[in-house]
């Protein structure tokens, strides 16, 4: 079983929809949990990150996390052209207002297509 | 402000050569992260450091592979007798003491 499991998609919305990613994982100390954006070619942008349960909301964007059930999600809502890209979904131990534990362990990525 | 740098962008490289990529972490930030990307794969963790310490090396290959964060300068990830199977994008991320990981545009390695 992969740590960090998704979709790889592609997963293709209509211009001005709601885009739906999601992510599980396995290892029940993970703490803190990051979306990252990334274009083909460039590098990961982060977008979102969230440490406790719920919902967690930046503009467009909406994370939820439910550690009971070891999942993670990014909802982008009135998706747009330009949020075509893949979106990783990444996790470490780290805390909250803690000591970093390192490593993200990062998902395959989904491919997200917004079309006109 | 700014942001996680890297050099070189581009780095060509043939098969036994020595390749050397070079990270300066954000303004504020003591940690430093390395990731490898393979083409249609995952990002992979490789080395955590902070100032000439390393703190985590478990996704490092054994051989060839060595990573340092020097008291003055930046990072280096060091390759040694680079092999076509090292082709690979090679991201550096900072992260201050608390706090979420950003990403330099990363450092394209192509063996020839």
């Amino acid at each position: 079983q992969k740590e960090v499991e998704q979709n790889s998609g592609p997963l293709s919305v209509p211009e001005g929809a709601i885009a739906s990613l999601n992510c599980t994982y396995s290892d029940r100390v993970s703490q803190s949990f990051f979306w990252y954006r990334q274009y083909s070619g460039k590098s990961p942008e982060l977008i979102m990150s969230i440490y406790s349960n719920g919902d967690k909301e930046d503009g467009r964007f909406t994370a939820q996390l439910n550690k009971a059930s070891q999942y993670v999600s990014l909802l982008i809502r009135d998706s747009q052209p330009s949020d075509s890209a893949t979106y990783l979904c990444a996790v470490n131990a780290g805390k909250a207002g803690g000591t970093s534990y390192g490593k993200l362990t990062f998902g395959q990525g989904t491919i997200l297509t917004v079309h006109p | 402000n700014a942001g996680v740098m890297q050099n070189p962008r581009h780095l060509v490289r043939r098969r036994g050569q020595e390749a050397r990529l070079r990270c300066s972490p954000m303004k504020g930030h003591s940690h430093v992260y390395w990731y490898r990307q393979l083409p249609e794969e995952g990002l992979k963790f490789m080395v955590y450091l902070q100032k000439e310490n390393i703190i985590d090396e478990s996704g490092m290959p054994k051989e060839r592979f060595s990573a340092e964060f020097p008291k003055e300068g930046p990072s280096i990830l060091r390759i040694q007798q680079v092999v076509r199977g090292d082709s690979a994008a090679y991201f550096c991320a900072s992260s201050p003491v608390r706090g979420e990981q950003y990403f330099g545009p990363g450092t394209r390695l192509t063996v020839t």
